[in-house]
C-alpha cells in the first residue's frame, strides 16, 4: 500500500512569490493535515481538511491557505512568500472516524530567497 | 495549556542501552499520545501510541509508560541499536484534531 506522497520534493521561490504544495493521502484516508517544520521551531500545525471541509487551522496568517479535492488529495498555497516561510512542509493523512493515527509524507522542502 | 514539554533535548547512549524520553502535558482533554521517529530529510514515522486509559504499551523494542495523574508519558527503547539514531517527537491530540508536538529529542546510539 502506497504511503502519503507529496510534490514537489524541493521548491525554491523568491520573496513575494506564491508556492503551491500538493499531497496525496493513503488510499481510503479522508483527512489531511498540514504541518510546518521550520528549523528551531519544531512541528507546527497549519491546516486540517476532512471530507473536503476545513476543520481547523493553526496560528498562521491568512496567506497560508489550502483545499481538499473530491479525491481527498490536498493542496497548500502560500502567498506573498517571506524568508521565514522557508521550512519543510509535511502532510499527514488519517483514515477517518474513530481512527487517530496520522501518517506523514516525506515533505516538501520550501526555500525562499 | 496546549503545550507538550519534551526532555531531554539530546541523548547519547551505547548500543544495548535503554534511552528514556519524557513528555509532560497540561491539557487533560488530550486523549491520544503518539510517538514519532524522524530521520534526517524524511517525514516523521509513527512508532507507537497510547490512550489515557492504559498505563503501558509495548510494541517490539518500544514501550510507552503513561502516568495520567502526573500528566506525563515516556518512551523507552529497549536494546537500542545504532539504527535507532534519529530524532524522536512526542505528541498529543484531542478528538482527532491537530497533533501538538514536543520539541524533539535527538538520540545517538554508539556501537
Amino acid at each position: 500500500e502506497a504511503g502519503v506522497t507529496q510534490s514537489p520534493t524541493h521548491l525554491i521561490k523568491t520573496r513575494g512569490q506564491q508556492a503551491t504544495l500538493r499531497c496525496s493521502p493513503i488510499s481510503g484516508h479522508t483527512s489531511v493535515y498540514w504541518y510546518q517544520q521550520a528549523l528551531g521551531l519544531g512541528l507546527q500545525f497549519l491546516l486540517w481538511y476532512d471530507e473536503g471541509e476545513e476543520r481547523n487551522r493553526g496560528n498562521f496568517p491568512p496567506r497560508f491557505s489550502g483545499r481538499q479535492f473530491p479525491n481527498y488529495s490536498s493542496e497548500l498555497n502560500v502567498n506573498a512568500l517571506e524568508l521565514e516561510d522557508s521550512a519543510l512542509y509535511l502532510c499527514a493523512s488519517r483514515l477517518g472516524t474513530g481512527q487517530d493515527e496520522q501518517y506523514f509524507g516525506p515533505g516538501t522542502r520550501l526555500t525562499v530567497t | 495549556q496546549q503545550q507538550v514539554k519534551q526532555s531531554p533535548q539530546s541523548l547519547i547512549v551505547q548500543k544495548g542501552g535503554i534511552p528514556i524520553i519524557n513528555c509532560a502535558y497540561e491539557n487533560t482533554a488530550f486523549d491520544y499520545f503518539p510517538w514519532y521517529q524522524q530521520f534526517p530529510g524524511k517525514g516523521p514515522a509513527l512508532l507507537i501510541a497510547i490512550r489515557p486509559d492504559v498505563s503501558e504499551k509495548k510494541e517490539g523494542r518500544f514501550t510507552i509508560s503513561f502516568n495520567k495523574s502526573a500528566k506525563q508519558f515516556s518512551l523507552h527503547i529497549m536494546d537500542s541499536q545504532p539504527g535507532d539514531s534519529a530524532t524522536y517527537f512526542c505528541a498529543a491530540s484531542r478528538d482527532t484534531d491537530k497533533l501538538i508536538f514536543g520539541t524533539g529529542t535527538r538520540l545517538q546510539v554508539f556501537p
